[in-house]
């Protein structure tokens, strides 16, 4: 079965850091790109970012470009995401997803505040 | 990057009815590289739809995707009460992956 965990959110003041993970099992993990999708309050979906499963294709948004760092750790099976000056508009929920393109298994969501 | 724009906004249907969701986007999506997700509050979104019409895993058969190029379609035939849920169009045929902004499907 295949089982998808975020973790590392919490309430962190503008211009501050936090670092998520994702683990992940049941699947081949290095076989599969993972990627970051957040969803701000009351709001839709954004996704933010996506690794390769060798790590050699590392994408972002243009909103998070400069700031946030993915990166894999695939003898642990899991998903990092560095988030480095913060922004009141990077408040949501953080999701890790398995990704094909699209998005076939989630994790729970974290959520991160930026707020003073 | 790829804009998708979901109509209607809003659904307001009785448990048994057919519901037809709409989601167009800016350019022609590339090889039909489109995803249907349902999403319930508190919950992570669910894949029900790949590659336009092929259902995840698990998915049952009244939910069926059509379409291709700019104009796509997720139909919901007979609405079960669990069914009533906010549903995002997503395409991955073009970097960046972009989300449409979402159809609310509400009891009426």
């Amino acid at each position: 079965e295949v089982q998808v965990v975020d973790s590392g959110g919490g309430l962190v003041q503008p211009g501050g850091s936090l670092r998520l993970s994702c683990a992940a099992s049941g699947f081949i993990f290095s076989n599969y790109a993972m990627s970051w999708v957040r969803q701000a309050p009351g709001k839709g979906l954004e996704w933010v970012s996506a690794i390769s499963g060798s790590a050699g294709g590392i994408y972002y948004a243009d909103s998070v470009k400069g700031r946030f760092t993915i990166s894999r750790d695939n003898s642990k099976n899991t998903v990092y995401l560095q988030m480095n000056s913060l922004r009141a508009e990077d408040t949501a929920i953080y999701y890790c997803a398995k990704e094909r393109g699209y998005f076939d298994y989630w994790g729970q969501g974290t959520l991160v505040t930026v707020s003073s | 990057e790829i804009v998708l724009t979901q109509s209607p906004g809003s659904l307001s249907l009785s448990p048994g009815e057919r519901a037809t969701l709409s989601c167009r986007a800016s350019q022609s999506v590339r090889s039909s590289n489109l995803a249907w997700y349902q999403q319930k509050p508190g919950q992570a979104p669910r894949l029900l739809i790949y590659d336009a019409l092929s259902r995840a895993t698990g998915i049952p058969d009244r939910f069926s995707g059509s379409g291709s190029g700019t104009d796509f379609t997720l139909t919901i035939s007979g609405l079960e009460p669990e069914d009533f849920a906010v549903y995002y169009c997503q395409q991955y045929g073009t970097s960046p992956r972009t989300f449409g902004q979402g159809t609310k499907v509400e009891i009426k």
